[in-house]
């Protein structure tokens, strides 16, 4: 079983609607997750972050957390083409705020899912 | 405020060769990370520093591959003797750690060639 796992799509979804990204990963002791966007060309670019379970919403971006089912997700609403790229989910088996955890800083990648935004 | 720097941008090389990718952090971020992406493959982690030591070498894929921080700023990764499945996009990134939730932030990554 992959630790992060994703959806490598391509998800096509028509412009104006809600696109739904969605993660799951194996260690349970993860504290820290992470969506990333990446432009085709470009280097990824960190989007949203979220730590505890629940809903955390930063502008037309929402992210997901259910650590109970191992599970993220990140929704876009009012998709725009502009939107189009591959998002990776990461993960941080123990990033905590205010404690530092030498020896386990690095983040663990899902291969992404290309999302196509349809005009 | 100024975000990770990487040079070169795009470096083509001979097999056998050594090349050396430099990494300019975020000013004030302490962990620094080596990561690399090959064509269609997902993100591995090389290497991570916490000031100038590696607490965590792991993903380093070989001894042919080695890296350094100084000065808990700037780092170059080196790769001896080049071999072709070493062509990958090379990124670095930075963090607070740990001061943050480890929020990575990526510099724009080096494109490694090796003919």
């Amino acid at each position: 079983q992959k630790e992060v796992e994703q959806n490598s799509g391509p998800l096509s979804v028509p412009e104006g609607a809600i696109a739904s990204l969605n993660c799951t990963y194996s260690d349970r002791v993860s504290q820290s997750f992470f969506w990333y966007r990446q432009y085709s060309g470009k280097s990824p670019e960190l989007i949203m972050s979220i730590y505890s379970n629940g809903d955390k919403e930063d502008g037309r971006f929402t992210a997901q957390l259910n650590k109970a089912s191992q599970y993220v997700s990140l929704l876009i609403r009012d998709s725009q083409p502009s939107d189009s790229a591959t998002y990776l989910c990461a993960v941080n088996p123990r990033g905590r705020k205010g404690i530092s955890n030498f020896g386990n800083e690095k983040l663990t990648f899902g291969t992404g899912t290309r999302l196509t935004i349809i005009p | 405020g100024a975000g990770v720097s990487q040079s070169p941008s795009n470096k083509v090389t001979e097999k056998g060769k050594d090349v050396e990718l430099r990494c300019d952090p975020i000013s004030g971020h302490t962990a620094l990370y080596w990561y690399r992406q090959s064509l269609g493959q997902g993100l591995e982690f090389l290497i991570y520093f916490q000031g100038n030591s590696a607490p965590d070498k792991s993903g380093l894929p070989s001894d042919r591959f080695s890296a350094e921080r100084t000065g808990g700023s700037v780092s170059t990764l080196t790769i001896q003797r080049t071999q072709q499945e070493d062509s990958a996009v090379y990124l670095c990134a930075s963090s607070r750690v740990p001061r943050s939730y480890n929020e990575q932030f990526f510099g724009p990554g080096t494109r490694l060639t090796v003919l």
